[in-house]
């Protein structure tokens, strides 16, 4: 059980910014929100986390909205590498919480 | 800078054959992991080893046995392959289980069992 809801599939255009939304209404206070995506054919990389507040590097922007029940993921200018699906995920201190649990993600495509 | 390193990248075994995946890594990470992925879904964890020495179930460990021969070395085996272990395999590690640290994931090895 992923415990994040983020849509199927969006579509960007290319060089434009992109909000890739994820809800995790039931979250508690110890969770971390992960973020990875995956390239079609290669196994998923490290995008971004958070616990609080908006967060940067340079790969993407992390926006935890302040009941923390929800968290967008922006790409600030879309390219055709982009193209991946993005997974939005809950991690918990220690014990079983402690892994990564994939849901079926968002499907990203860039318009060129 | 090789990162998580899987042998073999494909594999196509007959029903009830056995095989084992290889991963190495070479970020000297105390935790690694296995997981399958099904088409059209997301990962699913197979059997994580938490540090050297340790081993524990994940979400599908059935049909699956796991060896951390080392620090860097994480085994994978199927002892009886079946049709329903057809998968992509992805080993990752990270410098711990705690929340604070990343994955590094290898590319993958495609497995078809017929």
């Amino acid at each position: 059980d992923a415990k994040t809801t983020q849509p199927n599939s969006m579509e960007s255009n290319e060089e434009e910014p992109v909000h890739l939304p994820c809800n995790h209404s039931t979250i508690s206070g110890t969770d971390y929100i992960h973020w990875y995506r995956q390239l079609p054919s290669q196994g998923p990389e490290y995008v971004i986390h958070g616990l609080t507040s908006n967060v940067n590097n340079r790969m993407a922007s992390l926006a935890i909205a302040e009941d923390r029940k929800s968290s967008t993921l922006i790409l600030h200018r879309a390219t055709l590498r982009d193209a991946a699906v993005y997974y939005c995920i809950r991690r918990n201190y220690g014990g079983s919480q402690g892994n990564l649990i994939f849901g079926k993600g968002t499907k990203l495509s860039v318009k060129p | 800078n090789a990162g998580v390193t899987q042998t073999p990248k494909f594999q196509v075994l007959k029903t009830g054959q056995s095989m084992t995946l290889q991963c190495a890594q070479d970020m000297n990470h105390n935790s690694m992991y296995w997981y399958r992925q099904d088409p059209g879904m997301g990962l699913r964890l197979i059997y994580y080893s938490a540090s050297e020495g340790t081993t524990d179930k994940g979400e599908v460990p059935n049909g699956y046995n796991v060896s951390r021969l080392n620090k860097r070395e994480f085994s994978l085996r199927l002892e009886s392959a079946a049709p329903s272990q057809t998968s992509v395999y992805f080993c990752a590690s990270s410098e711990a289980r705690d929340v604070f640290y990343g994955y590094t994931f290898g590319s993958g090895t495609r497995l078809t069992v017929v």
